[in-house]
């Protein structure tokens, strides 16, 4: 399956802070989208990043796309306690339509 | 309407019992998807409906039954369980299953399913 791998597994900062989050994978890709999880809830869309594209934003929210790495960052600036959540990335393959989570990154803000 | 529902929000059943879930959507979304999760684990594909026609089908056992009587309402049946099923079962949609280049999913909350 085309699965992103997360790092870090969990990060802890405090209010106000920046967040950093990083997704591998391993093929080619479409698009790249980042979702958040609060706990045992549905996941919320944040962001989608096309293969052409290299830095997008949307509010606090940036992310970086590098095709030649197969990476891309999430970065959340100015951290509010209401960003605590997991964060998954889903790289979607050039062969299919469909996509599936990366591992995920446990993100913890402390007021 | 951008919202997916789902009910029930907990489900508790034996292992000899037949239920159901079910997820709705009115945004005029043709796929719509089956995912199951574990405690801190990402949320892993089961099926894919298109236009109303199953898919995809990531190897799930046949305990487990999806049905889409219509384009905006998709079903799991379960039926004869394991313990192990237990799992939070969350239903999705997107605006199509085709080469798209934006699929954005929209998820409903979720299903807490607990087999005894």
């Amino acid at each position: 399956s085309q699965q992103g791998e997360e790092d870090p597994q969990a990060l802890s900062i405090q209010e106000g802070e920046n967040a950093t989050m990083n997704c591998s994978y391993k093929t080619s890709i479409n698009n790249l989208q980042w979702y958040r999880q609060n706990s045992g809830r549905g996941l919320v869309h944040l962001i989608l990043i096309r293969s052409n594209e290299r830095e997008k934003h949307s509010g606090r929210l940036r992310v970086t796309l590098d095709t030649s790495k197969k990476s891309s960052s999430l970065l959340i600036t100015a951290s509010r306690a209401a960003d605590t959540a997991s964060y998954f990335c889903a790289p979607t393959a050039v062969t299919g339509n469909q996509f599936y989570f990366g591992t995920g990154t446990s993100l913890t803000v402390i007021p | 309407d951008t919202e997916v529902t789902q009910t029930p929000k907990h489900l508790v059943m034996g292992m000899t019992n037949k239920k159901s879930l079910k997820c709705e959507q009115h945004m005029g979304h043709r796929a719509m998807y089956w995912y199951k999760q574990k405690a801190k684990k990402p949320p892993e594909l089961m099926f894919v409906y298109s236009y109303e026609k199953l898919s995809i089908n990531e190897s799930v056992p046949s305990r487990f039954s999806p049905e889409c009587p219509n384009s905006s309402l998709l079903n799991l049946h379960l039926h004869a369980l394991q313990p192990e099923d237990s799992a939070l079962y969350l239903c999705a949609s997107s605006q199509g299953f085709v080469r798209l280049p934006y699929n954005e999913q929209f998820f409903g909350p979720g299903t807490r399913l607990t087999v005894l």
